[in-house]
């Protein structure tokens, strides 16, 4: 079956480090993969996309990579901030107007 | 400014009754979509609209209809078929790989 996993558990990490989110798949041929953000109540914001030919973006503090051979997208953010604390969603574009979503990972930035 | 615009924001409802969940967007974008969100799990695709007088069943049509008589709004109605109608309510527009999202409706049944 297709799937699409992100860490079920939060992320607690400290205030200046870097935060490191995993996004696998199985199943998918994925055109493109994207990650956006999303705080409670609140709808999700697009962050980055990448495409299945790019092993790497940069926005900022934040990195994305994408292993089409490892089925796996990391996503960092650098320098993390109190105010990055918020629900990291992948997202796999499959083709045809689709975009198949993963549960998200909850990040806490501590100061 | 641009941006979609989803109402109500909160929305409550007896069983047994219909309820439509309003999205308007002025951002000029043709495609339209419908996602569900519970917690613990993804997104999931309700329905689609690629063009006006047109859209397609998503992956959890069921109890739901929604129609696109105009390129700016795409409402979603919550029958009573739906068995399980509580959760957030997602709309959003697409436009070169990126999902523009309304900031949700939250529906609970009484």
């Amino acid at each position: 079956s297709q799937k699409i996993e992100q860490n079920s558990e939060a992320l607690n990490i400290q205030e200046g480090k870097t935060a490191t989110l995993t996004c696998n798949y199985t199943n998918y041929s994925p055109a493109y993969l994207q990650w956006y953000r999303q705080d409670p109540g609140r709808g999700p914001v697009f962050l980055l996309l990448i495409r299945e030919n790019e092993k790497e973006k940069r926005k900022e503090r934040l990195k994305v990579t994408f292993d089409t051979t490892l089925k796996q997208s990391l996503f960092h953010i650098t320098a993390s901030q109190p105010a990055d604390s918020a629900t990291y969603l992948c997202a796999l574009y499959t083709g045809g107007f689709k975009t198949i979503f993963g549960a998200g990972t909850r990040l806490f930035v501590k100061a | 400014d641009g941006g979609i615009t989803q109402s109500p924001k909160y929305l409550f409802r007896k069983e047994g009754q219909n309820v439509t969940l309003s999205c308007e967007q002025n951002l000029n974008h043709d495609a339209m979509y419908w996602y569900r969100q519970d917690p613990g799990q993804g997104l999931r695709l309700i329905y689609y609209s690629q063009i006006v007088n047109d859209f397609q069943k998503g992956d959890i049509a069921e109890g739901y209809s929604v129609s696109r008589e105009k390129k700016e709004s795409f409402p979603l109605t919550v029958t009573s078929a739906q068995k399980n109608p509580t959760a957030f309510y997602l709309c959003a527009t697409h436009r070169q790989g990126e999902l523009f999202f309304g900031e949700g409706s939250r529906l609970t049944v009484l």
